[in-house]
């Protein structure tokens, strides 16, 4: 059973860099498979920023795409996001989850990210 | 820039039937966008409920059924319980490897 989860700083400072990184268990990245990120502001819905295959085709949101970078680590199994220039629109809970068959299947249970001024 | 929208927000009686909808702001959903439905409720990653338009993920109960309808996306819960009361999101393949959420629908039931 595959299972992810987020890491990294809780608070970053508004206009510096968040990075966050998850961690999958159960699941061999290299397998196949593409991996996302996923965020969701306090009390709003959820968004699409992006996603990676382990050959490292990435897709990110075009609202996003100057700011952001995803990147694979198959030897530790790990993802990551990183965000540039952040500001509080930033702050959100940010989810990892596993794309199969046209479907995110299998969800981090997130992280909660808040940039500070 | 397109927007995929949905209903904020819907009401349904315990026992009975709601359909909820999922469109673009410029154009109409079909199959081919490989619409996929989510539910999630407080504090909780969201539950994956449906994929490829009409595809129920494991162990989602078959009241819950997806369908297009005219140019939309449509989850339909037939015979809604309770626990059905959340807040539903929908996914579109928007092409060139991008995908968009839909706004969300908060759902009662009472």
């Amino acid at each position: 059973q595959v299972q992810l989860q987020e890491s990294g700083p809780r608070l970053v400072e508004s206009s510096e860099t968040m990075s966050l990184t998850c961690t999958v268990s159960g699941y061999y990245i290299r397998s196949g498979y593409y991996f996302g990120w996923i965020r969701q502001p306090p009390g709003k819905g959820l968004e699409w920023i992006g996603a990676i295959h382990h050959t490292a085709t990435a897709f990110s949101s075009p609202s996003l795409k100057s700011r952001v970078t995803i990147s694979v680590d198959t030897s530790k199994n790990e993802l990551s996001l990183k965000m540039n220039s952040v500001t509080a629109a930033d702050t959100a809970v940010y989810y990892c989850a596993r794309f199969v068959g046209n479907i995110f299947d299998s969800w981090g249970q997130g992280t909660l990210v808040t940039v500070s001024s | 820039q397109t927007v995929v929208t949905q209903e904020p927000s819907f009401s349904v009686s315990p026992g009975g039937t709601v359909t909820l909808t999922c469109g673009l702001s410029s154009g109409s959903v079909s199959t081919s966008d490989y619409p996929s439905w989510y539910q999630q409720t407080p504090g909780q990653p969201p539950r994956p409920l449906m994929r490829n338009t009409n595809e129920r993920s494991s162990g989602v109960p078959n009241r819950f059924s997806g369908s297009i309808l005219g140019n939309r996306a449509a989850l339909t819960i037939t015979g809604a319980q309770a626990e059905d009361e959340s807040e539903y999101f929908c996914l579109i393949y928007l092409g060139g490897g991008i995908w968009m959420f839909g706004g969300g629908t908060k759902l009662t039931v009472l």
